[in-house]
């Protein structure tokens, strides 16, 4: 199994909700990463969990806030998000944050719409 | 720090032509080259990457890549697409300190038919 699954597929929500992005992976690897990605633009990093720790922040803002309760899942807890939050949230993950060499796995992405 | 530069955004092919999609990296130290493939509204699959050994790697699909040290490139290639091969396509490097690939800005390959 190499599949990362991630839900909701696409998430309308205003600027003073609280929704959840979740992700979820069982080929056993130890590192997971968000990225958001805008239309026709690279993936930007967000967070890195190694070993189910926190260990890249890249300076993302408060609104947005990762939560990794078990080696297999991994979540983005949004409140009060701004319209240009709308973006393809990506989940990824690799068998260690090691040396470089680990390929990636991402999943299909969760379309966000901000109104 | 290391970079990746994808000179093309977009490249526009007739379906059973050859394509190249060029890459570069700068890094000053040993790196690992990745091309990944992200088809409409999906994620990023891994179409192939070099770690180490032979320059030229391919992957299951037709597609192949030559690690070119002295030019610093990674090009992608070829030999005859098909109109299922549109997609955006981004090289990534990664090693040398830096656990986290870094992405080119994307080169989105349009066939036609």
């Amino acid at each position: 199994d190499t599949e990362v699954t991630q839900t909701p597929k696409h998430l309308v929500m205003g600027m003073t909700n609280k929704k959840s992005l979740k992700c979820e992976q069982h080929m056993g690897h130890r590192a997971m990463y968000w990225y958001k990605q805008k239309a026709k633009k690279p993936p930007e990093l967000m967070f890195v969990y190694s070993y189910e720790k926190l260990s890249i922040n890249e300076s993302v803002p408060s609104r947005f806030s990762p939560e990794c309760p078990n080696s297999s899942l991994l979540n983005l807890h949004l409140h009060a998000l701004q319209p240009e939050d709308s973006a393809l949230y990506l989940c990824a993950s690799s068998r260690t944050q090691g040396a470089g060499q680990d390929t990636q796995y991402f999943g299909p992405g969760t379309r966000l719409t901000v109104l | 720090a290391q970079s990746v530069t994808q000179l093309d955004s977009q490249v526009p092919v007739f379906e059973e032509a050859p394509v190249e999609l060029r890459c570069n990296y700068s890094s000053s130290v040993s790196v690992y080259l990745f091309w990944y493939v992200q088809y409409p509204n999906q994620g990023l699959q891994l179409l192939l990457k070099y770690l180490s050994g032979s320059t030229l790697v391919e992957s299951i699909n037709g597609f192949e890549a030559e690690f070119n040290k002295s030019q610093t490139s990674f090009h992608l290639r070829k030999p005859s697409v098909h109109i299922s091969d549109t997609a955006e396509y981004f090289c990534a490097v990664s090693g040398g300190g830096s656990y986290i690939p870094t992405f080119g800005r994307g080169t989105s390959l349009i066939v036609h038919p």
